[in-house]
């Protein structure tokens, strides 16, 4: 069975400073690799998602992932946050392609500070 | 384009009764699936529809049924409902192809 561990349950940055979320999958095969941001009361966008090639992605809003096989990991990254991304960050893990069931892990809740 | 709709936004009903959540996909999206998210924790897969014909279900008990129609617009029942039904039920749709999914808001049920 595919699961996915998001360490960390609350993150704060201060607003310009650098930003890493941990994701830590389980799965037997190739997985597809999401990562999904929920505001407060709302549903999720999609931010990036990994299936093959280039282990490092670029999303939408600056933020970018990079898959490491040997880590189980896609750790999500922006350089630079802005008071705007303060929101639930959620990674989650479908076990093929054209397979939507989605394992999701239980969110990192981002904090940003002035 | 218009993206995935829910309706209602927010329900309150008491124990032991039931509930229909709706939804509507993305123009073109023939994939339907529901998940529920109780609060502080991730959403967890409850159904899939494709062609009206159900694809995948999660670990969830028979009083949770769903259904698709022709225009692809689903519906997501739940019977007798118990106070742990609380949750924000997510609905999102995807293309034939089925690469990604796309969330709606989400409707918001509190059992009292």
């Amino acid at each position: 069975a595919q699961s996915v561990t998001q360490p960390d349950i609350h993150i704060t940055v201060s607003e310009g400073a650098s930003l890493e979320l941990r994701c830590n999958y389980s799965y037997g095969a190739t997985p597809y690799l999401f990562w999904y941001v929920q505001s407060p009361g709302q549903g999720l966008q999609l931010l990036l998602k990994y299936f093959s090639g280039d282990t490092l992605v670029q999303g939408i809003k600056g933020f970018e992932a990079e898959f490491k096989r040997s880590q189980s990991s896609f750790n999500l990254r922006k350089p630079s946050v802005h008071w705007s991304d303060a929101a639930e960050y959620f990674c989650a893990v479908g076990a093929s392609f054209g397979n939507e069931k989605l394992t999701f892990g239980t969110g990192t809740r981002l904090t940003i500070i002035p | 384009d218009a993206g995935v709709t829910q309706s209602p936004t927010h329900l309150i009903k008491t124990r032991g009764q039931h509930v229909t959540l709706r939804c509507s996909p993305i123009s073109g999206h023939k994939s339907v699936s529901w998940y529920q998210q109780v609060l502080g924790q991730g959403p967890q897969f409850i159904f899939q529809y494709y062609e009206k014909e159900e694809r995948g279900r999660g670990n969830f008990p028979d009083r949770f049924s769903a259904r698709q129609f022709p225009n692809y617009s689903s519906e997501l029942n739940v019977n007798a409902l118990l106070l742990g039904d609380s949750a924000l039920y997510l609905c999102a749709s995807s293309l034939p192809s089925g690469d990604t999914q796309y969330f709606g808001p989400g409707t918001r049920l509190t059992v009292l």
